[in-house]
C-alpha cells in the first residue's frame, strides 16, 4: 500500500498571506489528523476529520482550518500567515479512529517571511 | 502539568547496549499506548504499539506498560548507531474527545 502523501513538501511565504496544504491518507484509512510541529513545542495537535466531519480541534485559532473530501483526502488552510506559524505541518492517517495508531505523512515545511 | 512526560535527553549510550525510555502519563484512563521514532528532519514512525499490562516484544524492541503506575517503557536491545533519533511517546486519553496526547520525546545517541 502507498503510504500518506503530502503536498507541498516545502513552502515558502510572506505574512499576511494564506496556504493551503494537502495530505491524502492511506487507502482505506478514514480518519486524518494534522499536527504542527516546531523545535521545543513537540507535536501540537490541530484537528481531526472522520467521514468529512472535524471530529477534534485541538487549541488553535480559527486562522487555522482543514476539511476532508469524500475520498478521505483532507486540506488544511491557514490564513493570514504569522512569522510564528513557520513549522513542520504533518498529517496522520488512522483506520478508524484518531486514538489509535496513526501513520505520518512526510510533512510540509513552512516558512513565513 | 504535562499529560505525558518523557526526559528530553540527551541518552547516550555505546553500540550494543540496552537503550532504555520512559514515559509517564496522567490520564488513567488512557488505553493505548505508542512509541515513535522520528529521525532528524523526517516524519514520526510507529514503532511499537502496547494495550495491555506487561512486555511486548518486536525483534530489538521491547514495550513495557504498567497502567497501575502510569509509566510506558522502551528497551531498545543492542542498539545501533542507526537508533539515533528522537522517540516520541504517545498515549490515548479517555473521554469523548479521543485522540493522542504526546510527549516532546526523548533524544537517543548511540555511540559507535
Amino acid at each position: 500500500k502507498a503510504g500518506v502523501t503530502q503536498t507541498p513538501r516545502y513552502l515558502i511565504k510572506t505574512r499576511g498571506q494564506q496556504v493551503t496544504l494537502s495530505c491524502s491518507p492511506i487507502s482505506g484509512h478514514r480518519s486524518v489528523s494534522w499536527y504542527q510541529q516546531t523545535p521545543g513545542q513537540g507535536l501540537q495537535f490541530l484537528f481531526e476529520y472522520f467521514s468529512e466531519t472535524q471530529r477534534n480541534k485541538g487549541n488553535f485559532p480559527g486562522r487555522f482550518s482543514g476539511r476532508q473530501f469524500s475520498n478521505s483526502r483532507s486540506e488544511m488552510n491557514v490564513s493570514t500567515l504569522e512569522l510564528g506559524d513557520s513549522a513542520l505541518y504533518l498529517c496522520a492517517s488512522s483506520l478508524e479512529r484518531g486514538d489509535n495508531e496513526q501513520f505520518f505523512g512526510p510533512g510540509t515545511r513552512l516558512t513565513v517571511l | 502539568q504535562k499529560e505525558v512526560e518523557q526526559n528530553s535527553g540527551p541518552l547516550s549510550v555505546p553500540e550494543g547496549a540496552i537503550a532504555s525510555l520512559n514515559c509517564t502519563y496522567s490520564d488513567r484512563g488512557s488505553q493505548s499506548f505508542f512509541w515513535y521514532r522520528q529521525y532528524s528532519g523526517k516524519s514520526p514512525e510507529l514503532i511499537m504499539s502496547i494495550y495491555s499490562n506487561g512486555d511486548k516484544e518486536d525483534g530489538r524492541f521491547t514495550a513495557q506498560l504498567n497502567k497501575a503506575s502510569q509509566y510506558v517503557s522502551l528497551l531498545i536491545r543492542d542498539s545501533q548507531p542507526s537508533d539515533s533519533a528522537t522517540y516520541l511517546c504517545a498515549v490515548s486519553n479517555a473521554g469523548n474527545n479521543r485522540k493522542l496526547i504526546w510527549g516532546l520525546g526523548t533524544s537517543l545517541a548511540v555511540n559507535p
